[in-house]
């Protein structure tokens, strides 16, 4: 069936590094993607979004690059702060016959070293 | 603090029992999403109400049932509790959702409302 994963469970990256986290999924037919990122006991919180007609898509110190042909999304965080430590989550959106349903990865670990 | 507000924060109950969880949306979100985190099967998607109307359904049991009153709150009734259903319970809300295609935008999560039921 479809689902989302992630190349890795876990992250380390030095204060300052760029870092990237993937995903990958399995269902052509998803629409949009999201990155949530959850900090240790609270809610998820939105990062970016992007939608399937495009490739590239940035925010603040944060850029969702989409690749539909391998059907893989990934998170380039630049010059990583403390305040990013946290599980990153990506899901995406799949629309069949009016109803759409929102599936969400395992998650990323990542851990920024001081 | 993202404006979205969930009640109770911790909730112990038994197997069998039914609860009710509380949430109420960012002011002037139309939109309220249900999920569900535990430890096994990660974070997933059970409901969207959009306006007061069901819009979106994901993997909601037939034990579970939502609903968003006119005020935009919503409640997220669990029912015949089971061992399994102990996780944490998230609401969200967004302005997006309109009478056409509906995105899910960006979304504000609550707190969640921890759940354990022994």
């Amino acid at each position: 069936g479809e689902s989302v994963g992630l190349h890795l469970p876990t992250l380390s990256v030095q204060e300052g590094d760029n870092s990237i986290i993937n995903c990958a999924y399995s269902n052509s037919a998803s629409d949009y993607f999201i990155w949530y990122k959850q900090e240790s006991g609270k809610g998820p919180q939105f990062i970016i979004d992007i939608r399937s007609n495009m490739d590239k898509r940035q925010g603040q110190r944060v850029t969702v690059l989409l690749n539909k042909t391998v059907k893989h999304l990934s998170l380039q965080i630049a010059a990583t702060q403390p305040g990013d430590s946290a599980v990153y989550f990506c899901a995406e959106k799949i629309s069949n016959f009016g109803n759409e349903k929102l599936t969400f990865g395992t998650g990323t670990r990542l851990t920024i070293i001081p | 603090d993202s404006g979205v507000t969930q009640t109770p924060k911790h909730l112990i109950t038994a197997t069998g029992q039914r609860v009710t969880l509380r949430c109420s949306p960012r002011s002037g979100d139309l939109s309220v999403y249900w999920y569900q985190q535990s430890l096994d099967q990660g974070l997933q998607f059970l409901i969207q109400y959009y306006n007061g109307e069901e819009r979106a359904k994901g993997n909601i049991l037939e034990r579970f049932s939502a609903q968003q009153f006119p005020d935009l709150h919503s409640e997220l009734n669990l029912s015949s509790l089971e061992l399994g259903d102990s996780a944490l319970y998230f609401c969200a809300s967004s302005v997006e959702g309109t009478s056409g295609r509906i995105g899910f935008g960006e979304q504000f999560f609550g707190p969640g409302t921890r759940l354990t039921v022994l």
